[in-house]
């Protein structure tokens, strides 16, 4: 069956530290894949897209990257604040480019 | 733009009730998404529609579910009757066919729905 892992535990990081969070999948051929970022009590909030054929995708502070080998994800945030303290969802379009199916997220906590 | 709108943010209601939520797009958006998040099952989509067409409604989990999207600025999902384990929070969210944003989904705050 198809499955999208998440780290179930929270991370939990020092202040500019860098977090990794990660994403992996099995039964997919992703063309695509996206993270997305959840406060509490609010939706999510489109972060990255990455590519099959990028290897990497910076943003600012973020990194994302992408091996279709491996069928994983590693997402980064380099000099870590606490405003980055949320939730970190991956998501995969599986069967075309409608349907969007998420991770069940890593919470991620940056501790001044 | 105000973003995807969802209405209410908030609704408890006893079981057996019908229950209705209600979405408005961003507008020139093809797609909308009917999603529900619960901490068991994470965030799980419902049914999807393109150009106000339903195109998928497999994760909708049974009769009691009903959605619509009459025109290309409302859509609504209906619970009827609802019971406790329909108890989440249901998001809608919406995406463009082109442009730059293709793939992106934007997602409205959603509607926490508590069932007694």
């Amino acid at each position: 069956s198809q499955k999208i892992e998440q780290n179930s535990e929270a991370l939990n990081i020092q202040e500019g530290k860098t977090a990794t969070l990660t994403c992996n999948y099995t039964n997919y051929s992703p063309a695509y894949l996206q993270w997305y970022r959840q406060d509490p009590g609010r939706g999510p909030v489109f972060l990255l897209l990455i590519r099959e054929n990028e290897k990497e995708k910076r943003k600012e502070r973020l990194k994302v990257t992408f091996d279709t080998t491996l069928k994983q994800s590693l997402f980064h945030i380099t000099a870590s604040q606490p405003a980055d303290s949320a939730t970190y969802l991956c998501a995969l379009f599986s069967g075309g480019y409608n349907k969007l199916i998420f991770g069940a997220g890593t919470r991620l906590a940056v501790h001044p | 733009d105000a973003g995807v709108i969802q209405s209410p943010r908030h609704e408890v209601t006893e079981m057996g009730q019908e229950v209705t939520l209600r979405c408005k797009p961003i507008s020139g958006h093809n797609s909308l998404f009917w999603y529900r998040q619960t901490m068991m099952r994470g965030l799980e989509l419902l049914i999807y529609f393109n150009n106000n067409v339903p195109i998928d409604d497999s994760g909708m989990p049974e009769d009691r579910f009903s959605a619509k999207m009459p025109n290309a600025s409302f859509s609504t999902l209906k619970i009827q009757p609802s019971e406790p384990r329909d108890s989440a929070v249901y998001f809608c969210a919406s995406r463009p066919d082109r442009g730059s944003s293709v793939g992106e989904l934007f997602f409205g705050e959603g509607s926490r729905l508590t069932v007694l």
